[in-house]
């Protein structure tokens, strides 16, 4: 079966660095989505890798290993507004987007 | 109108009506999908189109029919519905499909099915 890993909530200071992990067990890859929603939003998208390394954007930074089926999502210098669900999702060798059930970050003063 | 709009915004419906859910965007994207979102379960793709005139079954399709009759609309049809299709419904949109394009997500529509 296809399946995607995240953990279910994790807690952060503001100011701090927290780190997403994502790990993935699906037939192929064809990339990997990260995307932030706000709790009663829609979710919107962060960030695409589809080779390995670090994709980095201002504050955030998506990283992708395709030989360990794991990606993780960087977040620097925390805000309260950070405080959301993160949601990974990979595309398979069908390129059907496979969705994790998110990470609900909360950030703490 | 700017991306992607959804209505209603929330809907109680007794078991057994028949209710569409409506989703329009203006981005001239070809694909459009609706998924259904509960707690502690990740978004799961009802249905899905690539492009006007054709549509695809998602990973829970029971229950729900789709049209795409054009590039901007894609209703989602329950036909007769239950308890357990209460759910947060959205609606998105990519430019191509294929799994590989940004989605863009519509505000959603929280449905309660009593």
């Amino acid at each position: 079966g296809q399946n995607i890993d995240q953990p279910t909530e994790m807690t952060a200071t503001e100011g701090a660095i927290v780190q997403i992990n994502c790990t993935y067990q699906t037939s192929g890859f064809n990339g990997l989505f990260w995307y932030q929603q706000h709790a009663g939003e829609a979710p919107t998208f962060l960030s695409y890798n589809v080779l390995d390394g670090l994709e980095e954007k201002g504050r955030f930074s998506s990283f992708l290993s395709r030989s360990k089926g794991y990606s993780y999502l960087l977040l620097k210098e925390l805000q309260m507004k950070d405080s959301a669900s993160y949601l990974c999702a990979v595309t398979d060798s069908n390129y059907q987007l496979i969705w994790g059930a998110g990470t609900k970050l909360i950030i703490k003063p | 109108i700017a991306g992607i709009t959804q209505a209603p915004t929330s809907q109680i419906l007794a078991a057994g009506r028949r209710m569409t859910l409506r989703c329009t965007q203006d981005m001239r994207h070809n694909a459009m999908y609706w998924y259904r979102q509960d707690l502690g379960l990740g978004l799961r793709l009802i249905h899905y189109s690539n492009t006007a005139g054709t549509t695809g079954k998602g990973e829970v399709p029971d229950g729900y029919s789709v049209s795409r009759a054009n590039t901007d609309d894609f209703p989602l049809t329950l036909a007769s519905a239950v308890p357990s299709q209460t759910s947060v419904y959205f609606c998105a949109s990519s430019a191509a499909g294929g799994g590989t394009d940004t989605q863009y997500f519509g505000p959603g529509t929280r449905l309660t099915v009593l």
